[in-house]
């Protein structure tokens, strides 16, 4: 069963502090994986994606991994800010087309001052 | 671009009274997706149009849930009748054929409350 599974579930850190996030899946064939970030009240925003042969992955601030092999991703989040505050959702695509994805439950993040 | 607009941000209705949701997609979008996501089972996938057909609805929960695209910028999710249970955020989002990796431009959402 195609799968996408995040931890942690919340997480809150101080301003200024580095964090990272988790992804595995089980989604087979794989095609790309994506991170998106979604603020309180608002629709997912695409912060990065990640196909077979990319290994890291860098947009300013975060940087994603992904290790094909063992079907891991992570989402690092470099010097946090207040605004970083928000749901970090994993989605990953099954080969096949774009429109077969498969998303995580997210991770929520809160950065305090 | 003003990106994918979706209409009312905010419903609150009875039980038994009929819910319309609408959407715009980006223009020049060939594919439209409605999401629900509520904080039990996150995001998921309830019907999705390609050139203003409907080529998945598998994830539509029942038969009170109906989707429309009668044209390339409009969409309508209609509930008829709303139940407490259908409470949730409604999603509209759009993409590209080709290009972006299939990156899905989300909408802004419809906060749905059926009491």
């Amino acid at each position: 069963k195609n799968q996408v599974e995040q931890s942690p579930q919340s997480l809150i850190i101080l301003e200024g502090k580095n964090c990272t996030l988790q992804c595995n899946y089980t989604v087979s064939p794989f095609s790309n994986l994506r991170w998106y970030k979604q603020d309180t009240g608002r629709g997912p925003v695409s912060l990065t994606i990640m196909t077979f042969s990319e290994n890291t992955k860098s947009n300013g601030r975060y940087t994603a991994t992904l290790d094909a092999d063992t079907k891991q991703s992570s989402l690092h989040i470099t010097a946090s800010q207040l605004s970083d505050s928000a749901s970090y959702i994993c989605v990953v695509s099954a080969s096949g087309g774009y429109n077969k994805l498969i998303f995580g439950a997210g991770t929520r993040l809160a950065v305090h001052p | 671009d003003a990106g994918v607009i979706q209409s009312p941000r905010h419903e609150v209705t009875e039980m038994g009274q009929e819910v319309t949701l609408r959407c715009k997609p980006i223009s020049g979008h060939d594919y439209l997706f409605w999401y629900r996501q509520t904080m039990m089972r996150g995001l998921e996938l309830l019907i999705y149009f390609n050139n203003n057909v409907p080529i998945d609805d598998s994830g539509m929960p029942e038969d009170r849930f109906s989707a429309k695209m009668p044209n390339a910028s409009f969409s309508t999710l209609k509930i008829q009748p709303s139940e407490p249970r259908d409470s949730a955020v409604y999603f509209c989002a759009s993409r590209l054929t080709s290009g972006s990796g299939g990156e899905l431009f989300f909408g802004e959402g419809s906060r749905l409350t059926v009491l």
